[in-house]
């Protein structure tokens, strides 16, 4: 595979709770992405990085922050999760930001809020 | 965000019958890009077209990116059973973040 990893790979909690979710690569690909995937939404980008500290939005990224405190890691944090939340989310990594060098995506986190 | 229609929803072809989907956008796209996701699993490249007119091909798979640059089909020929997953188009701009564009997905079965 290309070295990428999500954690956790299911997780269910509670409306309110903070959660976070983690993705750790070992390609040293500068870019890297956060997507949920919703029936009849496709893939929908929520944040995303461009090197260490350099984040951004996407698409949909109202309840979620992100950090990237180092070229392997990037963690999505739901603030106050809430039942909208219930996705799987999908980790993905770009050596650039350009699709000619591809998209390698995680395996993806199932997560439920009760 | 951008919005990028997938055709059909779903399909359920018979083993070696050929399959065509196709994908239009609002929106031109500079790359457009071909996945494949296995059931609990994340999407996986297939085909990635870079102009307006070509048309590539990976196997069985044949895709073309729209002339107008706001569509693309894709048509894999002589299915097999092992085709089974969800299929989406993705468009990316050269704008801002190049941020890649999902279509909605269409669920193939392969009945053997």
């Amino acid at each position: 595979d290309a070295g990428i990893t999500q954690s956790p790979r299911h997780k269910v909690t509670e409306t309110g709770t903070p959660v976070t979710l983690r993705c750790h690569q070992t390609e040293n690909h500068r870019y890297m992405y956060w997507y949920r995937q919703d029936p009849g939404h496709g893939l929908r980008l929520i944040h995303y990085s461009y090197g260490v500290k350099d984040t951004d939005k996407g698409e949909v990224s109202d309840g979620y922050s992100v950090s990237r405190s180092k070229t392997e890691d990037f963690l999505l944090t739901l603030e106050s999760a809430t039942s909208s939340q219930t996705s799987v989310y999908f980790c993905a990594i770009s050596v650039a930001g350009t699709a000619n060098y591809g998209y390698t995506f995680g395996s993806g986190t199932r997560l439920t809020v009760v | 965000g951008q919005q990028l229609n997938q055709s059909p929803q779903s399909m359920f072809i018979q083993e070696g019958e050929d399959v065509s989907m196709n994908c239009t956008s609002s929106s031109i796209f500079n790359t457009w890009l071909w996945y494949k996701q296995d059931p609990g699993e994340g999407p996986v490249l297939l085909i990635a077209l870079y102009k307006a007119g070509e048309l590539t091909s990976n196997g069985r798979l044949t895709a073309q990116f729209g002339i107008t640059r706001k569509d693309s089909f894709l048509n894999i020929s002589a299915s097999i059973p092992s085709d089974v997953g969800i299929y989406f188009c993705a468009g990316q701009e050269l704008t801002g973040a190049n941020n890649l564009f999902f279509g909605t997905g269409t669920r193939l079965t392969v009945i053997p």
